[in-house]
């Protein structure tokens, strides 16, 4: 069975730039997560996607991310314009359906590593 | 909001030894999981073991075991038989079992070395 795939691996750019991240969950998995993972912490969620609707994006800084997930399948994570504060990994993970009985466990992705200089 | 806090930042053990992983978390919930996940220098995070925190038998897999204190709210990790692949970056993780609260609450993280 394939697994979260995301591209590119690694991204450096300039501040002000504009840069955006894709990523094809789990095939059957509805429910897609976005985290940012900053050097020497844990990951922090992003937003979280049921199928094309948001469930959640409270700690989404909204003035320069974006995100979609238009067909319900892959999603595109985008930051414009970047801060050199934004430089981490950006980690993918997806779960089956909420409400499914197999929600409980998240299986993430090789993540992005975004540098910006 | 919930917290997860792990207080050993980094660790080291001999191969083949045992070695055990602190986490403690804060929550006014009665029923989430908890997780262990593993992030070798790839990335990837990778899940090592969860808890069902309305089950009292504490969680197996293979060299991996958790002691589950749920009055403490304590949730470590041992490693039996250590081997060089299991040096990584070590999360605990929480997930409320609440409908619309899926998210996954991350500690800081442990970065385990094994010494050969």
């Amino acid at each position: 069975e394939a697994g979260v795939a995301q591209s590119p691996r690694y991204k450096i750019i300039e501040k002000r730039q504009s840069v955006a991240f894709w990523c094809n969950p789990i095939s059957g998995h509805a429910t897609l997560y976005w985290y940012q993972q900053i050097l020497g912490q844990g990951p922090k969620l992003l937003i979280q996607f049921q199928n094309n609707g948001v469930v959640d994006d409270s700690q989404l800084p909204k003035d320069r991310f974006s995100a979609e997930r238009l067909k319900g399948v892959d999603s595109t994570l985008k930051i414009q314009p970047a801060k050199l504060e934004d430089s981490a990994v950006y980690l993918c993970a997806s779960s089956f359906p909420l409400g499914s009985g197999r929600a409980d466990t998240q299986y993430f992705g090789p993540g992005t590593r975004l540098t910006v200089l | 909001a919930q917290t997860v806090t792990q207080s050993q930042p980094e660790m080291s053990v001999q191969e083949a030894e045992t070695v055990t992983l602190s986490c403690t978390y804060d929550t006014s919930e009665s029923d989430y999981y908890l997780f262990w996940y593993k992030q070798p220098p790839s990335r990837q995070m990778i899940l090592v073991i969860r808890q069902e925190a309305y089950k009292q038998q504490n969680a197996t897999e293979n060299r991996f075991s958790v002691n589950f204190q749920k009055a403490a709210k304590s949730f470590s990790l041992k490693i039996s038989d250590s081997q060089l692949g299991d040096a990584a970056m070590y999360f605990c993780a929480y997930r409320s079992r609440l409908q619309g609260a899926q998210k996954l609450v991350f500690g800081q993280g442990t970065r385990l070395t094994i010494n050969p």
